[in-house]
């Protein structure tokens, strides 16, 4: 299967600071990446759906000015965290799609920890 | 909107027996796609199986199988010879058919955590 990459594993930041995280399409073009949020023993939440060269779709109730998404190239999406604090710490998850697929391939996620 | 209902949040099973997780989803739409995903503690979400809705015939991956009702909107996932590496998360999950952008989102179940008992 294809291979998504995300950058960094774990992130450790201070209240207030932002955090990037980077998604990547490692063996593939992705016409489309999706972000996810997951909580411990909870099931993936989707946080916005993000096209390369548009604006990203939100999820109702996601703030998209926290949560700043860009697909800037079709190998990688970003996903800043700005203005983080502990109640953002989670774990986020990546995938990635492209027209011809009918599966997403997810990346192994970040841990993101606001102190 | 779609929704899927995965109502076992936690299974046992004895190490080469055989587990029946279950999944039910709510949909108008005639056509689309199921998938079982596996999440070990690694959290690397993992494609266990995946279902076209215009297939009758279930599909099956070495010791993965499932049974899909389309007329009961059930997506059941059979797990033969259980081993330890199968214990996990399972997300049953529901994908439409139509191209483009959020035509491609996942709507998950909330899981059904899987402990192989040796």
């Amino acid at each position: 299967g294809a291979v998504v990459s995300q950058h960094p594993s774990r992130v450790i930041c201070k209240s207030g600071t932002s955090v990037k995280i980077e998604c990547r399409s490692l063996d593939f073009q992705a016409t489309t990446m999706f972000w996810y949020r997951q909580f411990p023993k909870q099931s993936l939440m989707l946080m916005a759906t993000s096209n390369e060269g548009s604006k990203a779709t939100y999820e109702q109730g996601v703030e998209k000015d926290k949560f700043l998404i860009n697909h800037a190239s079709l190998t990688l999406s970003t996903l800043t965290v700005t203005s983080a604090h502990p109640e953002d710490s989670s774990f986020y998850i990546c995938s990635a799609t492209r027209d011809s697929y009918n599966e997403q391939f997810f990346g192994p996620g970040t841990r993101l920890t606001v102190l | 909107a779609q929704t899927v209902t995965q109502s076992q949040p936690e299974m046992s099973v004895q190490e080469a027996e055989t587990v029946t997780l279950s999944c039910t989803y709510d949909t108008s739409e005639s056509d689309y796609y199921l998938f079982w995903y596996k999440q070990p503690p690694s959290r690397q979400m993992i494609l266990v199986i995946r279902q076209e809705a215009y297939k009758q015939q279930n599909a099956t991956e070495n010791r993965f199988s499932v049974n899909f009702q389309k007329a009961a909107k059930s997506f059941s996932l059979k797990i033969s010879d259980s081993q330890l590496g199968d214990a996990a998360m399972y997300f049953c999950a529901y994908r439409s058919t139509g191209s483009g952008g959020s035509n491609y989102k996942l709507t998950f179940g909330k899981g059904t955590l899987l402990t192989v008992n040796p």
